[in-house]
């Protein structure tokens, strides 16, 4: 197995601009979950799927952040207008969703907005 | 909701010597507990978990303690190598939550050769 496939790695834009970072979940995995990691902030919980229908959102930092997952293999996160305190390292993650279950993470995506 | 508390928040060893690394949960009704280790550029990989059923888990090096009543649990290294240096997070996760996973801040461990 390819594991979660997540693209680009690394993204360096400018204050304003839209970044839309892409996640490929395990095949067979029906929940996906994205994550923010700083150095302050540790990990966070953005946003998490079932069935490719979110369920929490409750991480979301504010309305500039939007995730969608169109179908099963595919989920995309999107910050308009991205701001320097956005930067900070991306996950996405996946699991089976029968209760408590591990998670799989990817390789992030590194985002340094200027 | 659940929170969970990790320490140390940095740990250095000498290799072949032992690492002990402790979280508390808040939520009783949690019931699934797993450690992720993360190498610099990586995604937090897991390497062991523990279900509320059982109190401890063994895998090679590695194992992981479970107290229910004190509402704990611990990862264990012995016989440290360099290569596992990296930062540990535990978790914890209940049906109440779905599958969402509370993450502890990790801990930056440091085996020195």
């Amino acid at each position: 197995d390819a594991g979660v496939i997540q693209s680009p790695r690394h993204e360096v834009t400018e204050m304003g601009q839209e970044v839309t970072l892409r996640c490929k979940p395990i095949s067979g995995h029906n929940s996906l979950f994205w994550y923010r990691q700083t150095m302050m902030r540790g990990l966070e919980l953005l946003i998490y799927f079932n069935n490719n229908v979110p369920i929490d959102d409750s991480g979301m930092p504010e309305d500039r952040f939007s995730a969608k997952m169109p179908n099963a293999s595919f989920s995309t996160l999107k910050i308009q207008p991205s701001e320097p305190r956005d930067s900070a390292v991306y996950f996405c993650a996946s699991s089976f969703s029968s209760g408590p279950e591990t998670q799989y993470f990817g390789p992030g995506t590194r985002l340094l907005v200027l | 909701g659940e929170n969970v508390e990790q320490h140390p928040s940095t740990l250095s060893v000498q290799e072949g010597d032992s690492a002990v690394i402790k979280c508390t949960y808040s939520d009783s009704a949690s019931n699934y507990f797993p450690w992720y280790k993360q190498e610099l550029g990586k995604g937090p990989q897991l390497i062991i978990d523990i279900r509320s059923n059982v109190g401890e888990k063994k895998d090679q090096r590695i194992a992981v303690t479970l107290n229910k009543t004190a509402k704990h649990f611990s990862l264990h290294i012995t016989e440290t190598q360099p290569e596992d240096s990296a930062v540990y997070f535990c978790a914890a996760s209940s049906y109440n939550a779905g599958n969402m996973l509370t993450f502890g801040g990790g801990t930056r461990l440091m085996v020195k050769p």
